[in-house]
């Protein structure tokens, strides 16, 4: 168990719909980064939160938004759903950014 | 453009005998490298991690090296042990300019299979 906890871990949704992703990082851990792994695809870099301030953005659709909380648990939003939002989504924590990360077990997203 | 890639999608060794996978990069301001390893329905556990500083980095079984120059690096395992089989990730960070710094960039992973 590493410590970070998502919430679901499995949502199935329409297109069009929005959905909203959630994670509690480790105990201490103030650096929150959400990741995408579609199918074949290696974990894409999405966004990362450092103590409640987005910190780094990466490829992030419009469509998908995020923040952390003065608790420091994060919540990705995802709006206007496409088929090819089906994926695997990803929460790590870390003390500091870019240091070594523990992942959640991830939130299996499935648009139909 | 792939900033970090893992050309073998799969690597097959028998068990007791060495496993190494590679990875290369391609951004020169990456310093800070890690090893993830995954098993089905989890999420990516950290194994090892190096600092562009060292060219060598050792736990136990695992020891990863790095060669800046010909920007490379490769995980060893061993012994090599059933459990090791799982996807292996590897991951680089770094800080660019303007002293933001960005989430780990990952290559596609390596699926190893320990074979008894």
């Amino acid at each position: 168990d590493s410590g970070v906890t998502q919430t679901p871990k499995h949502l199935i949704t329409a297109t069009g719909q929005r959905v909203t992703l959630r994670c509690s990082p480790r105990s201490g851990d103030l650096s929150v980064y959400w990741y995408q792994q579609s199918l074949d695809q290696g974990l894409q870099f999405l966004i990362q939160y450092y103590n409640g301030e987005e910190r780094a953005k990466g490829n992030i659709l419009e469509r998908f938004s995020a923040q952390q909380f003065p608790d420091l648990h994060s919540e990705l939003n995802l709006s206007s759903l496409e088929l090819g939002d089906s994926a695997l989504y990803f929460c790590a924590s870390s003390v500091l950014p870019n240091t070594e990360a523990f992942f959640g077990q991830g939130t299996r997203l499935t648009v139909v | 453009d792939q900033q970090v890639k893992q050309n073998s999608p799969s690597l097959s060794v028998q068990e007791g005998r060495i496993s190494i996978l590679n990875c290369d990069y391609t951004n020169s301001m990456f310093d800070y490298f890690l090893w993830y390893k995954k098993y089905p329905a989890e999420g990516p556990t950290f194994l090892i991690s190096i600092s562009s500083i060292k060219d060598k980095n050792e736990d136990g079984r695992f020891t990863v090296f790095l060669n800046k120059s010909a920007k490379h690096l490769s995980l060893h395992i061993v012994p090599s042990q059933p459990g090791d089989s799982a996807v292996y990730f590897c991951a680089a960070s770094g800080t660019y300019s303007g002293g933001g710094a960005d989430g780990l960039t990952f290559g596609k992973g390596t699926h190893l299979i320990i074979q008894p």
